[in-house]
């Protein structure tokens, strides 16, 4: 059964305070692993995916890496505006389902 | 392109009592989801179609019924609301290997 978990389950920072967030699975044979931003209120915003160990990517502030183990969402210098719940999901190659795990809770005090 | 809409936003239902939530979506898109999001449990699929006509099982299949008759809309059925339906409801469509979100629908059952 394939499984994602992330931590912490919350984050307070203070502005321009860098940070990662962590998202560690067990999947059987990775297709993909994906991050998600979910707003108060909105449905689940992509991100990026990632495919194989060693990959990154880079969106503004934000930077997702992956290993075979677990993939990060750093921030750098996080403005309030990055305030929301991150969203990890992976997805086996045999089905064309998403794990989600539950999810980190951001916050960024001005 | 309105994306992924649902219908309606908001719902109190009575337990026993049935109806519907409707998601459609204008990108063509094959996949189709449903997933409900609880505290602390995540996103967890409900069921889900790889095309017109077609669905299938998630992981928490139970006292829930999907339709497919058009490529663009997705129907999730409750014949016999109970209170253990409260939550709020997510539908997806799928590009590739990016899911796209509606903005949820938040049932109550009392």
């Amino acid at each position: 059964e394939d499984q994602v978990t992330q931590s912490p389950e919350a984050l307070r920072l203070q502005e321009g305070e860098s940070s990662s967030l962590n998202c560690s699975y067990t999947v059987s044979g990775l297709r993909g692993l994906f991050w998600y931003r979910q707003d108060p209120g909105k449905g689940p915003e992509f991100l990026f995916t990632l495919y194989s160990a060693g990959e990154e990517k880079e969106k503004e502030r934000l930077k997702a890496t992956l290993t075979k183990k677990e993939s990060f969402l750093h921030i750098t210098a996080p403005k309030p505006e990055d305030s929301a719940t991150y969203l990890c999901a992976v997805q086996a190659r045999a089905n064309s389902k998403l794990t989600f795990g539950k999810g980190i809770t951001l916050s960024v005090r001005p | 392109n309105a994306g992924v809409t649902q219908t309606p936003k908001f719902r109190v239902l009575k337990t026993g009592q049935s109806m519907t939530l409707l998601c459609a979506q204008d990108m063509n898109h094959e996949y189709m989801y449903w997933y409900r999001q609880d505290p602390g449990m995540g996103l967890r699929l409900i069921h889900y179609s790889v095309g017109e006509g077609t669905t299938a099982k998630g992981e928490v299949p139970d006292g829930y019924n999907v339709s497919r008759l058009k490529k663009q809309n997705f129907l999730l059925g409750l014949e016999s609301a109970a209170p253990s339906q409260t939550s709020v409801y997510f539908c997806a469509s799928r590009y590739q290997n990016e899911q796209y979100f509606g903005p949820g629908t938040r049932l109550t059952v009392t």
